[in-house]
C-alpha cells in the first residue's frame, strides 16, 4: 500500500510557466487537501476536496487551482507560476471532512523552486 | 478561529535527557488535537491524537502527551532522547466546523539532538 504518492519530487521551473503537482491516494479516502510548507510558517492550506467532484478555497488560494475529477487524484496547478510560489508542496488526505474523520496522512511532498 | 502558539522554534537536548515542546491553542470549539512529526525531507508522520476521550495520550516512539483544558495546553514530552528523535514537530488543531474539518499548524520546533 503506497498511502499518497506525489509527483515530481522536485521542480525547478522558470517564472511564467505552468506547472501542474500531481497527487494520488490508494485509500480510498474522500476528502484530500494541497499545503505549502514555508520556513517559520509553518502549513499553510490552498485548496481541499471534501470529496470527489467538489473543492474549496482555503487560506492561501490565489494563483492556485485544483479538481477533483476522481476520489484517488487531486492535481494542483499553478497556472502562471511566481518565485513566490517557491515551497514545499504536501498533499494529504482524511477518510472523511467532518469530526472524526480528520487525522490527515500526508504525502512525501514536492520541492518547487521558480525563478 | 482556532490557532496553535509553539513557543521555542529550536529546542536542543543531549541525548538521554528529557523532551518537552510546548504547544498552546485557541478555539471556539471542542478541538481534536495532534502532534506530527517531519523528518528531514520527509512527509509528515502522525505522532498521535488527543480526541476527547483520556487527557493523556500515548504515541509512538515513546512520546506522549498530556491535554489541559484549564490551561489550553497540550504538551509533548518524552523521558530520555534518542539521536533519531532530531527532526521538525508540529502541533496541530483541528476543527470541525459545519461538517468541514480544518488543521491548524503551529510553526514547528525543530528538535536538534546533541550525542
Amino acid at each position: 500500500i503506497a498511502g499518497i504518492t506525489q509527483a515530481p519530487t522536485s521542480q525547478i521551473l522558470a517564472a511564467g510557466r505552468r506547472m501542474t503537482l500531481r497527487c494520488t491516494q490508494d485509500m480510498r479516502h474522500n476528502a484530500m487537501y494541497w499545503y505549502r510548507q514555508d520556513l517559520g510558517l509553518g502549513l499553510r492550506l490552498i485548496h481541499y476536496s471534501n470529496t470527489a467532484g467538489t473543492t474549496g478555497k482555503g487560506e492561501v488560494p490565489d494563483g492556485y487551482s485544483v479538481s477533483r475529477a476522481n476520489t484517488d487524484d487531486f492535481p494542483l496547478t499553478l497556472a502562471s507560476a511566481v518565485p513566490s510560489q517557491t515551497s514545499v508542496y504536501f498533499c494529504a488526505s482524511s477518510v472523511g471532512a467532518g469530526a472524526g474523520h480528520d487525522e490527515q496522512f500526508f504525502g512525501p511532498g514536492t520541492r518547487l523552486t521558480v525563478l | 478561529a482556532q490557532s496553535v502558539t509553539q513557543l521555542d522554534s529550536h529546542v536542543s537536548v543531549s541525548e538521554g535527557t528529557p523532551v518537552l515542546l510546548r504547544c498552546n491553542y485557541s478555539s471556539s470549539y471542542s478541538p481534536s488535537l495532534f502532534w506530527y512529526v517531519q523528518h528531514p525531507n520527509k512527509g509528515l508522520q502522525l505522532l498521535l491524537k488527543y480526541t476527547s476521550a483520556a487527557t493523556l495520550v500515548k504515541g509512538i516512539n515513546g512520546f506522549e502527551a498530556e491535554f489541559k483544558k484549564s490551561e489550553t495546553s497540550f504538551h509533548l514530552t518524552k523521558p530520555s532522547a534518542h539521536m533519531s528523535d532530531a527532526a521538525e514537530y508540529f502541533c496541530v488543531v483541528s476543527v470541525d466546523i459545519y461538517g468541514n474539518n480544518r488543521l491548524a499548524f503551529g510553526k514547528g520546533n525543530q528538535v536538534v539532538v546533541i550525542p
